[in-house]
């Protein structure tokens, strides 16, 4: 079936680092890719989402890119803020059966100290 | 709009008891999703309703998983016999889409965090 891998974590970085969460999916059709974020606490929250290949998705100054050719999807940001520290979440949407559904990474928590 | 809500927020039982959570979806979204979320892994869809009716519950393990939703409202999610492997995070998700016409965002809710001793 269709799957996502994202890299393991923990990641630390300064306040202010540039940050890459690495995303690789495997998908029988023409998936949408997604990064949701989670914060200590809280529900899963969408971050951004990709519909097509070479679409960009943009939020809150993280920005991801779907790669047909590579079947990846990275998170980056120019510059992390503390409170930027939470778990993401790469997914893909998959209906096979005809109703949408979503297939998660393990996530990767990110830590970033002023 | 209000958010999806779910109850109770925490919950810790011995292993073969039985526990039930509940979650009212988003007003007006048709579809409703239960995942479960182990510590340290992605969510894992247990079961997904359209309406009130199953779309897909291939991985609800329906030994002692069960879940329904009966007027396409709210739902409710049951395990009994719990296992301690049954400890984890259980998310409620809802969209108000039918048949697949574009990535719709799924909306989720705080989750209910069961702690199986």
């Amino acid at each position: 079936g269709d799957s996502v891998t994202q890299m393991e974590g923990p990641v630390t970085l300064s306040e202010e680092a540039f940050l890459t969460i690495n995303c690789t999916y495997t998908a029988t059709g023409y998936p949408s890719l997604f990064w949701y974020v989670q914060y200590p606490g809280e529900g899963l929250q969408l971050l951004l989402k990709a519909t097509k290949a070479d679409d960009k998705g943009s939020n809150k100054g993280f920005e991801a890119t779907y790669r047909k050719e590579t079947t990846s999807f990275h998170l980056e940001k120019g510059s992390v803020q503390v409170s930027d520290s939470a778990v993401y979440f790469c997914a893909l949407s998959e209906g096979h059966t005809g109703f949408q559904k979503l297939v998660f990474g393990t996530g990767t928590r990110l830590l970033v100290s002023p | 709009e209000a958010g999806v809500a779910q109850s109770p927020r925490y919950k810790i039982i011995e292993k073969r008891q039985s526990v039930a959570f509940w979650c009212n979806p988003i007003s007006g979204h048709a579809t409703l999703y239960w995942y479960q979320q182990i510590l340290g892994q992605g969510p894992k869809l247990l079961i997904q309703f359209q309406n009130n009716g199953v779309v897909d519950d291939s991985q609800l393990p329906k030994d002692r998983f069960s879940a329904e939703r009966l007027k396409g409202v709210d739902s409710t999610l049951k395990i009994q016999p719990a296992k301690l492997e049954d400890s984890a995070v259980y998310l409620c998700a809802s969209t108000r889409q039918g048949p697949i016409s574009g990535a719709n965002v799924l909306t989720f809710g705080a989750g209910s965090r069961l702690t199986v001793l």
